[in-house]
């Protein structure tokens, strides 16, 4: 099936630092999105792109759709405590989704 | 709010068992989906339903059985427990097309095959 491929596969960051993880896939998609799922709770959805070169941003957090259409970006400035959790790319067709392998973010104080 | 309910948070069940993991959603959502979370897997879609009593096999339906009888609820089905079935797995719902609609999860339930 489809993979997409996530890095880092896991980051321990202080506190008020900047955080980026990226997405890459061999095939071209439609949507990106990017969703987080904190400890014991299920993923929530961050951001969603739709066209190719698009940049969004959420509070603090910032995500870009590849120009290519085969990767994506998120980037969270300035990290707070509560932003600890696991970040998954998605993406897919019209009928199915595919989630990257995850980035564990680790913040201490 | 979208809120997506699955029935246990914790099950512990024994080998060969029959299991059902039971999700309902409240906001009248056309499209329902079963994943398992693996540690370095990410998640794997195991089956999908677009519509009441319909169904389509995801990546990882070996071993997993569905049933969407009404539409607010989507019930996976181990046939027949086994150890490599222990895992988290997680509900979602969405509405209208997967790609222009995101999915809302459900907490997971821990499932441990014993």
């Amino acid at each position: 099936g489809q993979q997409l491929n996530q890095s880092p596969q896991s980051m321990f960051i202080q506190e008020g630092e900047d955080v980026s993880m990226n997405c890459t896939s061999s095939s071209i998609f439609n949507t990106w999105l990017w969703y987080k799922q904190d400890p014991g709770e299920g993923p929530v959805l961050l951001i969603a792109l739709y066209k190719a070169g698009e940049l969004t941003s959420n509070g603090r957090l910032t995500a870009q759709f590849g120009i290519t259409r085969k990767d994506s970006f998120l980037n969270i400035s300035a990290s707070i405590p509560s932003d600890v959790g696991i970040y998954f790319c998605v993406s897919g067709t019209a009928s199915k989704l595919t989630f990257g392998t995850g980035t564990r973010l680790q913040v201490t104080l | 709010d979208v809120k997506v309910t699955q029935s246990s948070r914790y099950l512990v069940k024994r080998t060969g068992e029959k299991v059902f993991l039971e999700c309902v959603q409240d906001m009248d959502h056309e499209n329902m989906f079963w994943y398992r979370q693996d540690p370095g897997l990410g998640l794997r879609l195991i089956y999908f339903s677009y519509d009441v009593k319909m169904k389509e096999k995801g990546d990882i339906p070996e071993g997993y059985s569905v049933s969407r009888e009404k539409k607010e609820r989507f019930s996976l089905i181990l046939e027949s427990a086994s150890t490599n079935q222990t895992s988290m797995y997680l509900c979602a719902s969405s509405l209208g097309t997967v790609s222009n609609q995101p999915q809302h999860f459900g907490d997971g339930t821990r499932l441990s095959i014993l």
